[in-house]
């Protein structure tokens, strides 16, 4: 089993709609990480978490450490939207970053 | 400002032979990780330097090598390549070690083939 799993895998929205991934974790972390990589590999970093929310325009993410549960949730999704976005954990007892396979999301017009 | 610069993009090498990244992170950036990313395996978490210092590291066997320059820049190594080493090789800056919270910012990618 995989230190870190997100789901769904695959994601199909149209736009306009709410989007939420989310990403469970079996090891203790010092800090979560979303990341969304275009088509072409391009990566952009978007949250960093350690506890609580963020938000940052459309995007909002939320931990639950005691659940070991994050969620990443897109409002009012748009067609460039679409990218893999990729969860990853920060084990600080071994100084390691374990990512998630990924969720490829596909906003339709 | 400049982002994070990778070299070369796209090589390709023989099984055995040893290659070479370049990676030169956004200006006043202290901190340089990389990661392999493949297909079947995904994202994985190569190394991290700060300070010329490797302070974290993944799960690569030693063939994986690295280094940091006093300028930032850094620089990863793998020997004795394998066919299995085919993938693309991310590098990204931050202002400090990731556990700091900084945003890290990633380069394009050197894709490496090894046939």
């Amino acid at each position: 089993k995989n230190e870190v799993e997100q789901s769904p895998q695959n994601l199909t929205a149209q736009e306009g709609e709410f989007i939420t991934i989310n990403c469970s974790y079996s090891v203790g972390i010092s800090a979560l990480h979303w990341l969304q990589q275009h088509p072409g590999g391009g990566i952009v970093s978007l949250f960093m978490l350690s506890s609580g929310k963020k938000k940052h325009g459309r995007l909002i993410a939320t931990i639950n450490i005691q659940e070991k549960h994050s969620s990443l949730h897109i409002t009012a999704s748009h067609p460039r939207d679409s990218a893999v976005y990729i969860c990853a954990v920060w084990r600080g007892s071994q100084g390691n970053l374990i990512f998630g396979k990924g969720t490829k999301l596909s906003v339709k017009p | 400002k400049a982002g994070v610069t990778q070299t070369p993009r796209y090589l390709i090498k023989t099984r055995g032979q040893q290659v070479t990244l370049s990676c030169s992170p956004i200006s006043g950036h202290r901190s340089v990780s990389w990661y392999q990313q493949t297909p079947g395996q995904g994202l994985q978490f190569l190394f991290e330097y700060f300070s010329e210092t490797q302070r974290n590291k993944g799960n690569f066997p030693g063939r994986f090598s690295g280094r940091q320059f006093s300028n930032s820049r850094s620089e990863m190594n793998v020997s004795t390549l394998e066919l299995g080493d085919s993938a693309l090789y991310l590098c990204a800056s931050s202002l400090d070690l990731i556990i700091s919270g900084n945003t890290i910012y990633f380069g394009e990618g050197s894709w490496l083939t090894v046939v």
